[in-house]
């Protein structure tokens, strides 16, 4: 089955800094998922993003699956950003989503 | 509209003992899912379903059993729960069937068993 890595596995930033968080998979995909859970353990979907570009505020991601890799991008950040991300790609040709072992961010104040 | 919602949220089990978890979604997804988190890691897939009455092993299936039988909703059993169980548990669900919305998966709020 596919194998879902990510990097780097933990990231302290000061207030307002940016960040890149890295997802890579070991096969082919058509569709990939950025999640945060934030510090009290709620999972939430942040990108549906199988390829190209997306924004949405402050966060951005990007997804080239020819070389099979995705970015999360985190401008301004601020504590509320503070938990674990989490990327997850399905099994080629079936539903099972497997996530890799996250990010774990966080920012201080 | 409540999304995927779990129950029950926390649970004790003695060793040997059975219990099911219960996840529902209002969402008319085809998709569902079950995972554990254990401390500090990520999530496992345990078993899928893409549809009314049909199931699948993910990752990690062994002692653990589930049903579909209704569309809305998706049972996760533990037969004889052992500690290595203890773990939180997440639901989630996918896919309405509109390619606009695409298949993405939104996740309950968890449930915590503890397997003493």
């Amino acid at each position: 089955g596919i194998q879902v890595e990510q990097s780097p596995p933990d990231l302290i930033l000061q207030e307002g800094a940016n960040s890149t968080l890295r997802c890579n998979f070991s096969d082919s995909v058509n569709n990939l998922q950025w999640f945060h859970q934030n510090p009290w353990g709620q999972l939430i979907n942040l990108f549906y993003i199988p390829s190209g570009t997306k924004q949405n505020g402050r966060l951005s991601a990007t997804t080239v699956a020819t070389e099979r890799y995705s970015l999360l991008y985190i401008s301004s950040s601020q504590t509320t950003d503070s938990g674990v991300y989490f990327c997850a790609a399905p099994t080629s040709g079936t539903y099972k989503y497997i996530f890799g072992t996250g990010t774990r961010l966080k920012v201080l104040a | 509209n409540a999304g995927v919602t779990q129950t029950p949220k926390f649970r004790v089990l003695k060793t040997g003992q059975s219990m099911t978890l219960l996840c529902a979604q209002d969402m008319n997804h085809e998709y569902m899912y079950w995972y554990r988190q254990d401390p500090g890691m990520g999530l496992r897939l345990i078993h899928y379903s893409v549809g009314e009455g049909t199931t699948a092993k993910g990752e990690v299936p062994d002692g653990y059993n589930v049903s579909r039988l209704k569309k809305q909703n998706f049972l996760l059993g533990l037969e004889s729960a052992a500690p290595s169980q203890t773990s939180v548990y997440f639901c989630a669900s996918s896919y309405s069937g509109s390619r606009k919305a695409g298949n993405t998966i939104y996740f309950g709020e968890g449930s915590w068993l503890t397997v003493v």
